[in-house]
């Protein structure tokens, strides 16, 4: 059973960092490209970043360039989204998810950033 | 970016009933392969979202095959045919066709 669970949101204020993480289980994780979908509470899905499969390609939205950056361990079977400079606007669920098709999702994991 | 518009923004519908959600995009989303990679996921009350339907028609495994997907290049729509109580949500397309990949602003479905 193909199983991705995210871990490390939590309460941060403005300006400061979060490492959030996803432990995926259930697949040949190193096969799968890999993203991360945030939505903020009551809005919508907002895609945020993606990684390839071996790591070598990185993708991000503009609002998160040079903030956030995602990175994997095939050898843990495990994705990262490492948060800088937080701003208000990143207060959201953060989700992992397979890329291929977006047909594997964590539960989420809220990240609030607020002073 | 390309602007996905999702209409209804709420949908209401009996036990059994049909209904369709209707996805237009502001650009074709036809990829030089050939192939549309316009997907539609559905997000249950307190849940992470969940594939339905990816490149436009095709019946992910473990959904019921009263879903059904359809269209082209900028107009698509989800049809559930017959619905149940376990269909209400949220329903959402998304393209990834085109960098960055986005999401339509979503259906609510609510049941009567």
């Amino acid at each position: 059973e193909v199983q991705l669970v995210e871990s490390g949101g939590g309460l941060v204020q403005p300006g400061r960092s979060l490492k959030l993480s996803c432990a995926a289980s259930g697949f040949t994780f190193s096969d799968h490209n890999m993203a991360w979908v945030r939505q903020a509470p009551k809005k919508g899905l907002e895609w945020v970043a993606t990684i390839s499969y071996d790591g070598s390609n990185t993708y991000y939205r503009d609002s998160v360039k040079g903030r956030f950056t995602i990175s994997r361990d095939n050898a843990k079977s495990t994705l990262y989204l490492q948060m800088d400079s937080l701003r208000s606007e990143d207060t959201a669920t953060y989700y992992c998810a397979r890329h291929d098709n977006f047909d594997y999702w964590g539960q989420g994991v809220m990240v609030t950033v607020s002073s | 970016d390309v602007v996905l518009t999702q209409t209804p923004p709420t949908l209401s519908a009996t036990i059994g009933q049909s209904v369709s959600i209707s996805c237009r995009s502001s650009q074709s989303l036809l990829d030089g392969d050939g192939d549309t990679y316009l997907n539609w996921l559905l997000q249950r009350p307190g849940q992470s979202p969940q594939l339905l339907i990816y490149s436009v028609s095709n019946l992910e495994s473990g959904v019921p095959n009263r879903f059904s997907g359809s269209g082209s290049e900028t107009d698509f729509t989800l049809k559930i045919s017959g619905v149940e109580a376990e269909d209400l949500g949220v329903y959402y397309c998304m393209q990834a066709t085109h960098a960055p990949l986005t999401f339509g602003s979503g259906t609510k479905l609510e049941i009567k």
